[in-house]
């Protein structure tokens, strides 16, 4: 079934290490999002990229970094993890980058202590 | 600041119908989405307005103000099934998604 792949689903984390959770789309879709979901907040923005080898920081990029080397996959690193990087994060990808339907992943529960 | 307001959380009666409001303010205007989020699972996409007007599919229907700066999603025959958060989220300027917390529907029997 085509569609974006996360992995891990779930990863419990030691405050300091380094991780990267991966996404992959077989959609052939231009843009790719990360976001990151919280408890009582909307979904926000870490970072995008509106076709390969481009990216853009979105409203709460800081200790997060992506790269964009073809148009399938869009891993998310943290290079040092801290307890507020807790959070379910969602891969997503559109066909356009002007925001247009978003097709998300299943999701990356990370806990991180 | 961008602000989207929405309730958060909502209870209705199987085979009811329920009105999930969204206001919002945001710099500039591009188009207003509604997705649902059943616990547990991805966002999946349920409707999109960008000019005044009811939108309808289905048991579903999405209504957009841009004067008013409100939307509301309208959902009929309520099912268990629908059971889930309803995430409204605006498009700026910058075509940027900007998105409310999510309204929990609890749906009784």
């Amino acid at each position: 079934i085509a569609g974006i792949t996360q992995a891990p689903t779930s990863q419990i984390l030691a405050a300091g290490r380094r991780m990267t959770l991966r996404c992959t789309q077989d959609m052939r879709h231009n843009a790719m999002y990360w976001y990151r979901q919280d408890l009582g907040l909307g979904l926000r923005l870490i970072h995008y990229s509106n076709t390969a080898g481009t990216t853009g920081k979105g409203e709460v990029p800081d200790g997060y970094s992506v790269s964009r080397a073809n148009t399938d996959d869009f891993p998310l690193t943290l290079a040092s993890a801290v307890p507020s990087q807790t959070s379910v994060y969602f891969c997503a990808s559109s066909d356009s980058g002007d925001g247009g339907e978003l097709f998300f992943g299943e999701g990356s529960r990370l806990t991180v202590l | 600041g961008q602000n989207i307001d929405q309730p958060t959380e909502m209870t209705a009666t199987e085979g009811a119908i329920v009105q999930i409001n969204c206001t919002y303010q945001t710099s500039g205007f591009n188009g207003l989405f509604w997705y649902q989020q059943h616990a547990g699972e991805a966002p999946t996409f349920l409707s999109y307005n960008v000019l005044d007007g009811l939108e309808e599919k289905g048991r579903f229907s999405s209504f957009l103000s841009r004067s008013k700066g409100y939307s509301y999603l309208l959902l009929k025959e309520l099912q268990m099934k629908d059971s889930a958060s309803y995430l409204c989220a605006v498009k700026d300027s910058n075509y940027q998604l900007i998105w409310g917390a999510g309204t929990k529907l609890i749906i009784k029997p």
